[in-house]
């Protein structure tokens, strides 16, 4: 099935520091979505987005739904140090099946205090 | 909140055992999905619910089987586990395309 290219593979930052991640597929998606994972636990929903240009905040979180409809961008701005996790990109293929996902295999964010 | 609840966060299991995870979630929600995830090879889909007592299979569904009887209520079965099945389980709960994941199943098969 269809794969979404997640990048970086993973960061290393310092505290405070503005965070950029993508992710991009080969072909068109009807809705992005963006997880973050802590160790041991599920992904937790961050930020959801359905048009394309569509800009969405969630606190220092920013996600944008590229035009193409092929991409989408996560930035987190002022790291800190909780920020830490596994950030994955999520996304319904167009024409694809109802309510299934495709997701990518994330972005290890380290945040050095 | 949306709260999605998984039966067990650990488990051990010997091989050819039958395994039950159990998964239920309290918004009302019409989806309900099982995943596995592995390192290297991400979240991978092994059944959906659309409704109660309907099933699609995912991409990874051999060796599994679902039943939902109930609305909440969405469990997976494994007939005869074998150590490939070690893996971290996630149930995941949703309305159109947004999932919402319990804290997981961490299985391993000896």
């Amino acid at each position: 099935g269809q794969q979404l290219n997640q990048s970086p593979q993973s960061m290393f930052i310092q505290e405070g520091e503005d965070v950029s991640m993508n992710c991009t597929s080969s072909s068109i998606f009807n809705t992005w979505l963006w997880y973050k994972q802590d160790p041991g636990e599920g992904p937790v929903l961050l930020i959801a987005l359905y048009k394309a240009g569509e800009l969405t905040s969630n606190g220092r979180l920013t996600a944008q739904f590229g035009i193409t409809r092929k991409d989408s961008f996560l930035n987190i701005s002022a790291s800190i140090p909780s920020d830490v996790g596994i950030y994955f990109c999520a996304g319904q293929e167009s024409g694809g099946s109802n309510y299934k996902l495709t997701f990518g295999k994330g972005t290890l964010l380290t945040v050095n205090p | 909140d949306v709260k999605v609840t998984q039966s067990s966060r650990y488990l051990v299991k010997r091989t050819g055992e039958k395994v039950f995870l159990e998964c239920v979630q309290d918004m009302d929600h019409e989806n309900m999905f099982w995943y596995r995830q592995d390192p290297g090879l991400g979240l991978r889909l092994i059944y959906f619910s659309y409704d109660v007592k309907m099933k699609e299979k995912g991409d990874i569904p051999e060796g599994y089987s679902v039943s939902r009887e109930k609305k909440e209520r969405f469990s997976l079965i494994l007939e005869s586990a074998s150590t490939n099945q070690t893996s971290m389980y996630l149930c995941a709960s949703g309305w159109g395309y947004e999932q919402y994941f319990g804290p997981g199943t961490r299985l391993t098969v000896t």
